[in-house]
């Protein structure tokens, strides 16, 4: 149990559905994350939010689109993807931006396939 | 900018040998943080352990102890006495002093044998 948690585990959708990632922190944190995390490729993080303002988006393209409501929840909403876009969607946590000390903490992902 | 290189794929160790997982890393900057992270085959990324660049003892936690040698910009993770649970990819990660991304290695798999 690391603290954060992601629902749903597992998502199967059409490339014209419309669906959101949930995740929750229980530890108290400031910023939040979103990574993408691909067969064979590097995590890459997608989005970044500290105290519900988002502080970083790496070219993500717009059928991604987050929504942090409050430091203890974060969505990410999406619509129109397409097969590459499934991977397995991390989020995570850390008490906030500064410090090189702070590790991230993350939920178990969700496992995303596009048909 | 940071990278992390992590040069082996994967690796065997038998149960109950010890293991090293070798992780480079270049930086810049003066401060900086490096981390360890296991993701098991169900997907969660769960934090090991933790070594900062000013930190002259290297970081033990349980059996995860992170061999660091500042000088050769190496952390590397020594697994002592591998279980069967151990078996999983491992990633090496680092944070720098005006960044706040963790910057992630490719990874190892790391199998256990019984």
């Amino acid at each position: 149990e690391t603290g954060v948690t992601q629902t749903p585990r597992h998502l199967v959708m059409g490339m014209t559905n419309k669906k959101s990632l949930k995740c929750e922190q229980h530890l108290g944190h400031n910023a939040m994350y979103w990574y993408k995390q691909s067969a064979k490729k590097p995590l890459e993080l997608m989005f970044v939010y500290n105290f519900k303002e988002q502080t970083e988006n790496n070219s993500v393209p717009s059928r991604f689109s987050p929504e942090c409501p409050n430091s203890s929840h974060l969505f990410l909403h999406l619509h129109t993807l397409q097969p590459e876009d499934s991977a397995l969607y991390l989020c995570a946590s850390s008490q906030d931006l500064g410090g090189v000390n702070q590790p991230q903490h993350f939920g178990d992902g969700t496992r995303l396939s596009i048909l | 900018a940071q990278k992390i290189t992590q040069t082996q794929p994967g690796m065997f160790v038998q149960e109950k040998e010890a293991v090293t997982l070798d992780c480079t890393y270049d930086t810049s900057d003066q401060s900086y943080g490096l981390f360890w992270y296991k993701q098991p085959s169900s997907g969660e990324m769960i934090f090991l352990i933790y070594q900062g660049s000013y930190d002259e003892q290297n970081a033990t936690e349980g059996r995860y102890s992170l061999n660091f040698q500042k000088a050769r910009k190496s952390a590397n993770l020594v697994i002592s006495a591998s279980q069967l649970g151990d078996s999983a990819m491992y990633f090496c990660a680092m944070r720098g002093e005006y960044g706040n991304k963790l910057v992630f290695g490719a990874g190892t798999i790391l199998r256990v044998k019984s």
